[in-house]
């Protein structure tokens, strides 16, 4: 069965540019994850899908970063327009299921963004 | 704290014991977790505690929980060179919430 795939795997755009990353979460999961890293830090959440529908989007650092998940598959997040402190690499994750019990969270193996 | 806090750096010895430690924010997370990250490859689940236990183990590792001072921990017994990787501390809140992470260097 496949992971969680995140496409591109790195990308180099210059500040003002436009980008789009894909994530392709573990097929039946429906939830969807991004969170991302910048160098050093801790890893952030930015937003939460249930199926289609946004259930979370509360670390999204502002509006030049929108995510859609249409049809319920499949993620984008786009960034437009770039800034450098975009930099860094943006996971995203997939569970079968929320609630209180463990749920295991599969990441991708991320996307890393430079910013130059 | 408002942050999940963790040492940034752990250098050892392979054979050595590795403890990694994490500071989290909420009493009343009901799961912790210890991550792993291998160099250009995701986040891997290596273990979780549920709140209500003090330890658990898995094989060469062990978890410890301190509720009241919300102190976790993370032990590896016989440490491998393949252990080397950053290991991120994480609290389950509505989204997971991690440390900044813990590089851990193995030195053969």
């Amino acid at each position: 069965e496949a992971g969680v795939t995140q496409f591109p795997s790195h990308s180099v755009i210059e500040k003002g540019q436009t980008v789009t990353l894909r994530c392709d979460p573990i097929s039946g999961h429906d939830n969807l994850y991004w969170y991302r890293r910048v160098m050093g830090k801790e890893i952030k959440f930015l937003l939460h899908f249930v199926k289609e529908s946004k259930q979370d989007e509360s670390g999204m650092p502002n509006n030049r970063f929108l995510a859609e998940r249409t049809g319920g598959t499949y993620s984008t997040l786009k960034v437009q327009p770039a800034e450098l402190e975009d930099s860094g690499v943006y996971f995203c994750a997939s569970s079968q299921s929320q609630g209180e019990g463990n749920t295991e969270a599969f990441f991708g193996q991320g996307t890393r963004l430079t910013v130059v | 704290g408002e942050d999940v806090e963790q040492s940034l750096f752990l250098s050892v010895r392979e054979g050595d014991s590795s403890v990694i430690n994490c500071t989290y924010t909420d009493s009343s997370s009901t799961y912790l977790y210890w991550y792993k990250q291998e160099p250009g490859a995701g986040l891997q689940l290596l273990t979780y505690i549920f709140s209500n236990m003090d330890m658990k183990q898995d094989q060469r590792l062990t978890v410890l929980l301190n509720k009241k001072d919300k102190h976790l921990s993370l032990r590896i017994a016989d440490t491998q060179t393949g252990d080397s990787a950053i290991y991120f501390c994480a609290e389950k809140g509505t989204a997971l919430i991690f440390g900044k992470g813990t590089t851990l260097s193995v030195s053969s």
